[in-house]
């Protein structure tokens, strides 16, 4: 069965750059939430989408934006890097009539230095 | 997550049942969740219970829920090494669009 797709897996990046995170939902899931896991730490949720509109926010930075597009994929803009934000970004998707399944995908493990 | 709490580590040997405890603290609670976590991976969702439900089984899974003392547990039977892993409980809280609040994880190692 197809699974939530993240890109990149990997990603380093200096203090004050800026990246792109991408998500694809499982195919025909029209919502997609962001969670950020620190090392050690339990995730904590970020921000969500259902049908391209925001729907839900956590703990999201004002540094960070995020959208959802057309074809429901979801990308997460981070701005003006701290070392602070160095996570595993995981993305979940579910369908809004199971909306109580979330998937998750596999995660970007960002590095700022 | 401070709204919902787990002991940190358990250790079992292989063959034996294994019981992670969690307790949330909002009442509003509509579905409560156990993932899996395995190093280096993501978030695996093992099982969920409606809070209307006292108990559900599925597989070596057996999930316990006590909705007046705010706590869940999860049971595997016939516990593996594979079964070694972080578990993550997880509540849903809110209506809508149902954002997760995580546990901070239970460390099950599983001996041969």
């Amino acid at each position: 069965a197809a699974g939530v797709i993240q890109s990149p897996r990997h990603l380093i990046k200096e203090k004050r750059e800026t990246a792109t995170l991408k998500c694809y939902p499982i195919p025909r899931h029209d919502t997609v939430y962001w969670y950020q896991q620190g090392p050690g730490q339990d995730p904590q949720f970020l921000i969500s989408f259902y049908e391209k509109m925001q729907s839900d926010k956590g703990s999201i930075p004002d540094r960070f934006s995020a959208q959802q597009f057309s074809d429901y994929h979801s990308e997460l803009n981070m701005s003006s890097l701290e070392l602070g934000d160095s996570a595993l970004y995981f993305c979940a998707s579910s369908l809004r009539g199971t909306a109580y399944e979330q998937y998750f995908g596999p995660g970007t493990r960002l590095t700022v230095t | 997550g401070e709204d919902v709490e787990q002991s940190l580590f358990l250790s079992v040997r292989e063959g034996d049942s294994s019981v992670i405890n969690c307790t949330y603290t909002d009442s509003s609670s509509t579905y409560l969740y156990w993932y899996k976590q395995e190093p280096g991976a993501g978030l695996q969702l093992l099982t969920y219970i409606f809070s209307n439900m006292d108990m559900k089984q599925d597989q070596r899974l057996t999930v316990l829920l006590n909705k007046k003392d705010k706590h869940l547990s999860l049971r595997i039977a016939d516990t593996q090494t594979g079964d070694s892993a972080i578990y993550f409980c997880a509540e849903s809280i809110r209506t809508g669009r149902r954002a997760l609040t995580f546990g901070s994880g239970t460390r099950l190692q599983v001996q041969p």
